[in-house]
């Protein structure tokens, strides 16, 4: 079965720190996403990836960026956490039309 | 513009009772469309998808689908609800390329004893 990860469960991070959020998919899968999702807004696309590299604007890109150096990994980036970037973050990563979801990184930025 | 609407932010139903859980989207081309449910603190999961053919769908844990084009709709239906069954459940409409998903905002179950 495909398995998405997510490097971190529970993160708590300041105003100001550099995050990474990281997930690796093991099914060789070229499309992986990032997401947030907020209660009452459901989930928001941020980033995804359609190739190494490769790197395309979702609804919510400001304050994020990312990065894809290998397949499996895809790694969201807040340069400088802001409190409202507090949220849930799930990666997922797809065969042609389907979903896979990570656990989902709870993060509180302080 | 492709979009997904439930308009049921939250519901309460009893145990042992049905439930409809409903979903309208807006897509020009032939929709894919998905239903996913995710419990406290966990990732999502699928539960069915429809792409073509019979659109009565049957998916995991009992829950079933029924595409309705001239609707607009893909609702989801259990007979019989279990104390497990409390959630959150969120549609999901996929572009044909497979490089796009929309989601609903979801509803919340609560399902009481």
């Amino acid at each position: 079965d495909v398995k998405v990860t997510q490097s971190s469960r529970y993160l708590v991070k300041r105003t100001g720190e550099k995050v990474f959020l990281e997930c690796v998919q093991d099914m060789d899968h070229e499309n992986m996403f990032w997401y947030r999702q907020d209660p009452g807004l459901g989930l928001r696309l941020i980033y995804f990836s359609y190739d190494v590299k490769m790197k395309e604007k979702g609804d919510i890109p400001e304050g994020y960026s990312v990065s894809r150096e290998k397949k499996e990994r895809f790694s969201l980036i807040l340069e400088s956490a802001s409190t409202n970037q507090t949220s849930m973050y799930l990666c997922a990563s797809s065969s042609p039309l389907r979903q896979f979801f990570g656990p989902g990184t709870r993060l509180t930025v302080l | 513009a492709q979009s997904v609407t439930q308009p049921d932010i939250h519901i309460t139903v009893s145990e042992g009772a049905s439930l409809e859980l409903r979903c309208n989207y807006s897509y020009g081309a032939t929709p894919y469309l998905f239903w996913y449910v995710q419990s406290p603190g966990q990732g999502l999961q699928l539960l069915l998808k429809y792409f073509s053919g019979d659109t009565l769908v049957q998916g995991i844990k009992g829950f079933e689908a029924e595409f309705k084009r001239s609707q607009s709709s893909f609702n989801l239906r259990k007979p019989s609800v279990h104390w497990s069954d409390a959630a959150e459940y969120f549609c999901a409409v996929g572009e044909t390329g497979g490089n796009q998903f929309y989601f609903g905002t979801g509803t919340s179950l609560t399902v009481i004893p």
